[in-house]
């Protein structure tokens, strides 16, 4: 069964500083791998897509890398903003049939910039 | 372009009562999801359909049942609501087939108590 962790649980920064989340799961044959944010109360937000095949997506101030063979990914945040300020999750799908199953979800790392 | 939307937001039931979450996407997505988020558990896929008509098990499917009549809703259903199923619940929705069309786009979530 994938598991899937997310280190540290919690994580408060001054704004303005480069950060890193980490993500690990425990069997490498990934169909993709997708970080997401989630502010109190609210739904989940896409941040970036990792496919399997990929080692790095980049979204303005986001560059999410993956390393599948040895079952880790990173979050970087530049430059950190005080409306970074959320959980971010990582998650992970299998393939199944004729395309990915549901996602496997981490529990998150909560995020505080403090201005 | 309204996304992924999900009905009720809010619902308190009594324990046996029967209901229904909606949810509803307009982007001609053929894959959908429904997760549950529960503090200390992080998300936990329910149910899915890879297409209408079709619906398979996840992770956590005991007292639930689901419905794609139409593509663009998926339905979930409580038959008799217990205490556990107090939740927040989320719908997702994907183009699906390969792993670069299957990033996944979450709803606002429906929060319910089952008393």
């Amino acid at each position: 069964k994938q598991e899937v962790t997310q280190i540290p649980a919690a994580l408060s920064v001054p704004e303005g500083e480069n950060l890193v989340l980490n993500c690990s799961f425990t069997d490498s044959a990934i169909y993709n791998l997708q970080w997401f944010r989630q502010d109190p109360g609210k739904g989940l937000t896409s941040l970036l897509l990792i496919q399997s095949s990929q080692r790095e997506q980049t979204s303005g101030r986001l560059n999410a890398s993956l390393d599948k063979s040895s079952g880790r990914s990173t979050l970087y945040i530049a430059a950190s903003q005080p409306g970074d300020s959320a959980t971010y999750l990582c998650a992970v799908s299998m393939y199944s049939g004729g395309g990915a199953d549901g996602l496997t979800f981490g529990k998150g790392t909560h995020l505080i910039i403090q201005p | 372009n309204a996304g992924v939307t999900q009905t009720p937001k809010f619902r308190v039931l009594k324990t046996g009562q029967s209901m229904t979450l909606l949810c509803a996407q307009d982007m001609n997505h053929e894959y959908m999801y429904w997760y549950r988020q529960d503090p200390g558990m992080g998300l936990r896929l329910i149910h899915y359909s890879v297409g209408e008509g079709t619906t398979a098990k996840g992770e956590v499917p005991d007292g639930y049942n689901v419905s794609r009549l139409k593509k663009q809703n998926f339905l979930l259903g409580l038959e008799s609501a217990a205490p556990s199923q107090t939740s927040v619940y989320f719908c997702a929705s994907s183009l699906g087939g390969l792993a670069r069309y299957n990033e996944q786009f979450f709803g606002p979530g429906t929060r319910l108590t089952v008393l």
